[in-house]
């Protein structure tokens, strides 16, 4: 499988902050990128998918990629209590296969 | 339901039994796969079906573990002679198509082999 690798939490922000998630990957020739929110005890849920270079908003999430520099990051603007979950980033490996990082867990105060 | 189920959600089991794992996928998903999900990790591909045909297996663990979807539906995960090691989420995800990367989870089966 293909490494992909997301900056070591937790991270903590306040409530109302600006979280910022950011993940690499090793494969160039990846070319779909996921962010999952995974709740304590609970599966994964899809949060966003971006597919091509530049900024991808929903809502309160903007998922932001760059293919020449193997990046891709989740901001999560407004953060409330409900936002603090572990955050997983996955890449396409093959033609369906994803490979997934560690997570990163954020914790918004209150 | 219209999501992904599994069960048992929980499965505590002794070491070297057999366990039997369910999944029963949202209705009409192509694909389905199942990912092992050690505690502080993410998942990790054990094994790819499209439809009743298990394209892939590469990440299965070792020859204890046995994945099959007959009618291209539910499927099971077997692991036989369960060892320490197998403990972990077991967590089934579909998508609609082929080649679709947007995988739907189930909860998940904890299974600790004590």
């Amino acid at each position: 499988q293909k490494e992909v690798e997301q900056n070591s939490g937790p991270l903590s922000v306040p409530e109302g902050a600006i979280a910022s998630l950011n993940c690499t990957y090793s494969d160039r020739g990846s070319q779909s990128f996921f962010w999952y929110r995974q709740y304590s005890g609970k599966s994964p849920e899809l949060i966003m998918s971006i597919y091509s270079n530049g900024d991808k908003e929903d809502g309160r999430f903007t998922a932001q990629l760059n293919k020449a520099s193997q990046y891709v990051s989740l901001l999560i603007r407004d953060s409330q209590p409900s936002d603090s979950a572990t955050y997983l980033c996955a890449v396409n490996d093959n033609d369906y296969k994803l490979s997934f990082g560690a997570g990163t867990t954020v914790t918004v105060r209150a | 339901g219209a999501g992904v189920s599994q069960s048992p959600r929980y499965k505590v089991a002794k070491r070297g039994q057999d366990v039997a794992l369910r999944c029963d996928p949202i209705s009409g998903h192509v694909s389905l796969f199942w990912y092992q999900q050690a505690l502080g990790q993410g998942p990790e591909f054990l094994t790819y079906f499209q439809n009743e045909a298990q394209l892939d297996k590469s990440g299965l663990p070792s020859d204890r573990f046995f994945a099959e979807r007959p009618e291209g539906s539910v499927s099971t995960l077997k692991i036989q002679r369960t060892q320490q090691e197998d403990s972990a989420v077991y967590l089934c995800a579909t998508s609609i198509l082929p080649g679709s990367y947007e995988q739907y989870f189930g909860p998940g089966t904890r299974l600790t082999v004590t």
